[in-house]
C-alpha cells in the first residue's frame, strides 16, 4: 500500500536560513506527488506537484523540490525562509496514477527564528 | 479559480444530533470530491470520496451510516455527521477534482465540536 513519510515531526530555523522539509513514499509506480502547506485557519494550499518530467519542480512562495526515484524521496527546499513560511507542510500522493485520492504524510512543522 | 468553499467553518453540536456540513467548488464543476478528517496535529486521513450522482465510496474503517455523504450536484457535495458523539470532534476537510484532472483543491476546513 501506498505511503508517505516526514521524519521530522518539527523543525526549527532561522529566518534567512535554508530549508530542507523530507519526504520519502512507497509506491509501486510513478508517483504523483505533492506538497502543500497549511497555515493555522486556513485551508490546504498547494506549493508544488510532480507527476512526471523534470525531477526539479518549481513551486510558488520559492520552494522547490526533487523527486528522486531511486531514494524514494521528494524533498522540499527553499533557499532562504521568511518568518512568514512558518506553518504546517504535508506531503502527499496520489493513490493511483490517475491522481485521484490523496496519502498524506503526518506533517512537518516548520517554526521560523529571528 | 479553483476556490472550494466549506460550511460552516465551525459547529459545536450537542451529542446525540446530527450536523451537515457543506462543500462547494464555487468556479468549476467537480466531478469528484473527497472527504478528509485531521485530528489535532496530525495528518488527514481519506474519510471517502464521492462522485456526483452516484454512491460515496468510504476508506476502510469509517462508518458508512454515521458520516453521509451526499454529493448531488457538481458543485455541491455534504457530510451529515449522525448521532454526534464527542470521538466525532475533528477538523474536516474537503476537496474537489476538475473533472479528468490530477490536482484536488481544498476548501478551508469545517471544525467540529461534540459536546
Amino acid at each position: 500500500a501506498q505511503s508517505v513519510t516526514q521524519p521530522d515531526i518539527h523543525i526549527t530555523v532561522s529566518e534567512g536560513a535554508s530549508l530542507e522539509l523530507r519526504c520519502n513514499y512507497s509506491y509501486g509506480a510513478t508517483p504523483y506527488l505533492f506538497w502543500y502547506v497549511q497555515s493555522p485557519g486556513q485551508g490546504l494550499q498547494l506549493l508544488l506537484k510532480y507527476f512526471s518530467g523534470d525531477t526539479l519542480v518549481q513551486g510558488i512562495k520559492g520552494f522547490e523540490a526533487e523527486f528522486k526515484r531511486s531514494q524514494s524521496s521528494f524533498n522540499l527546499r527553499k533557499p532562504s525562509v521568511h518568518w512568514s513560511d512558518a506553518a504546517e507542510y504535508f506531503c502527499a500522493v496520489g493513490r493511483n496514477q490517475a491522481g485521484t485520492a490523496l496519502i498524506f504524510g503526518k506533517g512537518t512543522t516548520l517554526s521560523v527564528s529571528s | 479559480g479553483a476556490v472550494v468553499s466549506q460550511h460552516p467553518s465551525w459547529v459545536i453540536c450537542k451529542s446525540g444530533t446530527s450536523v451537515k456540513i457543506e462543500c462547494r467548488s464555487l468556479d468549476f464543476q467537480a466531478t469528484t470530491m473527497f472527504w478528509y478528517r485531521q485530528f489535532p496535529k496530525q495528518s488527514l486521513m481519506l474519510m471517502a470520496t464521492s462522485n456526483e450522482g452516484s454512491k460515496a465510496t468510504y476508506e476502510q474503517g469509517v462508518e458508512k451510516d454515521k458520516f453521509l455523504i451526499n454529493h448531488a450536484s457538481l458543485t455541491l457535495s455534504t457530510l451529515t455527521v449522525t448521532s454526534a458523539h464527542p470521538e466525532d470532534s475533528s477538523f474536516y476537510i474537503c476537496s474537489a477534482r476538475l473533472a479528468g484532472g490530477n490536482e484536488q483543491y481544498f476548501g478551508p476546513g469545517t471544525r467540529l465540536t461534540v459536546t
